[in-house]
């Protein structure tokens, strides 16, 4: 079964650039997750989907941070226009459905972002 | 608010030796769930273990396993014989349906087992 896909792995940007991360889930999960990692701390949900509808995007910076899942399968996370403190591993996860404790979540290799 | 602290930064741990982490919580929650996720260098985070905040019992997984302590909210993770591909970023995290079904996780606590 193949994982969790994420693209790019790595970008460089300059600040005030944009900048778009996609994300392809496991074939048949309906839940969708987004996470900023900064350097030295634990992943931090950015926004959750499930199907093509957002669950929970409570901690996701609405004035810069986009997010969109059509058709309820690919994502893409966008940053318009990027911080210097947005430099980040991005990663995208996946569940079957809404992982209320007993669902895993499924995690992508990420995508690293630097902002100079 | 839900908190994860580890307040370990970072391990090291002679290969074929037993190594512990330290987890504790905080929340008002009576219903949650606790994990440890493993993130090995360069490769995906995967889940190490589940604890159900009813369930007394510690759960194990193979070489790991945990001590859960519900009243002083400390989730330890305990490894056995330990080997050189568990060098990783170890991270604790929290779920509760009161908070949304959301992962907290804590800041993570660097293993590296030695040869």
């Amino acid at each position: 079964e193949a994982g969790v896909a994420q693209s790019p792995r790595y970008k460089i940007i300059e600040k005030r650039q944009s900048v778009a991360f996609w994300c392809n889930p496991i074939s048949g999960h309906a839940t969708l997750y987004w996470y900023q990692q900064i350097l030295g701390q634990g992943p931090k949900l950015l926004i959750q989907f499930q199907n093509n509808g957002v669950v929970d995007d409570s901690q996701l910076p609405k004035d810069r941070f986009s997010a969109e899942r059509l058709k309820g399968v690919d994502s893409t996370l966008k940053i318009q226009p990027a911080k210097l403190e947005d430099s980040a591993v991005y990663l995208c996860a996946s569940s079957l459905e809404i992982a209320g404790g007993r669902e895993t979540q499924y995690f992508g290799p990420g995508t690293r972002l630097l902002v100079l | 608010a839900q908190t994860v602290t580890q307040s370990q930064p970072e391990m090291s741990v002679q290969e074929a030796e037993t190594v512990t982490l330290s987890c504790t919580y905080d929340t008002s929650e009576n219903n949650y769930y606790l994990f440890w996720y493993k993130q090995p260098p360069s490769r995906q985070m995967i889940l190490v273990i589940r604890q159900e905040a009813y369930k007394q019992q510690n759960a194990t997984e193979n070489r790991f396993s945990v001590n859960f302590q519900k009243a002083a909210k400390s989730f330890s993770l305990k490894i056995s014989d330990s080997q050189l591909g568990d060098t990783a970023m170890y991270f604790c995290a929290f779920m509760s349906p009161g908070y949304g079904n959301k992962l907290v996780f804590g800041a993570g606590t660097i293993l590296r087992v030695k040869s």
